[in-house]
């Protein structure tokens, strides 16, 4: 299977306890972006990379969130002292560089409740 | 804050009847994309457009863009259960930005 896959799919943490998701994209789409959904929302955006480089980041991402690509590949999310607002489903899509409305693909979630 | 109305926001229906969403914005899109997600999943693309105007059918389902790109609609023929799910609609602003917008999405329910 080729798709963007994400790890964990599940995770519950006690509050202030700190939590890292990873996401492996398509293999050969240079561009990552992570989104976070919470119930009756559609999806909000996050931050996305273009290669290694983290070129765009939401005021949603506060200090405690933290995202990284080191080497253009896969990338991590990482949330620090969580609190129970960020329970919610953390998204992963990928897409190529290029024209055709640069069509973006969704990995499966990881689902996040903080206790 | 959602820049993206979708409506209506829930609709329930029998199979075999027909619907149409929209996705509205006051801001022109660059591009306009159309998922369906379902629960405890990532949304799945159904379409892309980026012409004003542009029409595309996939299967039962028409997809528009409004001429002056700023809104679009979805319409399902026939609708069967298989459709239920979250349509979500999401946009990018202007050319050489790749961050997608989405609305809230309709929430679809189809009867058997």
């Amino acid at each position: 299977d080729t798709g963007v896959s994400q790890d964990p799919r599940h995770k519950i943490t006690k509050r202030g306890q700190n939590v890292t998701f990873r996401c492996d994209p398509i293999s050969e789409h240079n561009r990552l972006y992570w989104y976070r959904q919470t119930l009756g929302q559609g999806p909000e955006f996050l931050t996305y990379f273009q290669n290694e480089a983290q070129l765009e980041k939401s005021r949603l991402l506060s200090d405690r969130f933290s995202a990284e690509r080191p080497k253009g590949s896969f990338s991590t999310l990482e949330i620090q002292r969580t609190e129970q607002g960020d329970s919610a489903m953390y998204l992963c899509a990928s897409s190529s560089q290029g024209y055709s409305g640069n069509t973006i693909y969704f990995g499966e979630g990881s689902w996040l409740t903080v206790v | 804050t959602q820049l993206l109305e979708q409506s209506p926001q829930f609709l329930s229906i029998q199979e075999g009847e027909n619907l149409t969403v929209y996705c509205n914005s006051s801001s022109v899109f660059s591009s306009l994309q159309w998922y369906r997600q379902e629960p405890g999943e990532g949304p799945v693309l159904l379409v892309t457009v980026v012409t004003g105007g542009e029409v595309k059918k996939l299967k039962r389902l028409t997809f528009q863009f409004g001429d002056a790109r700023k809104d679009s609609s979805l319409h399902i023929t026939a609708a069967q259960p298989g459709d239920t799910g979250l349509y979500l609609c999401a946009l990018t602003k202007q050319s050489g930005t790749y961050k997608y917008i989405f609305g809230t999405g309709t929430r679809l329910k189809v009867l058997a």
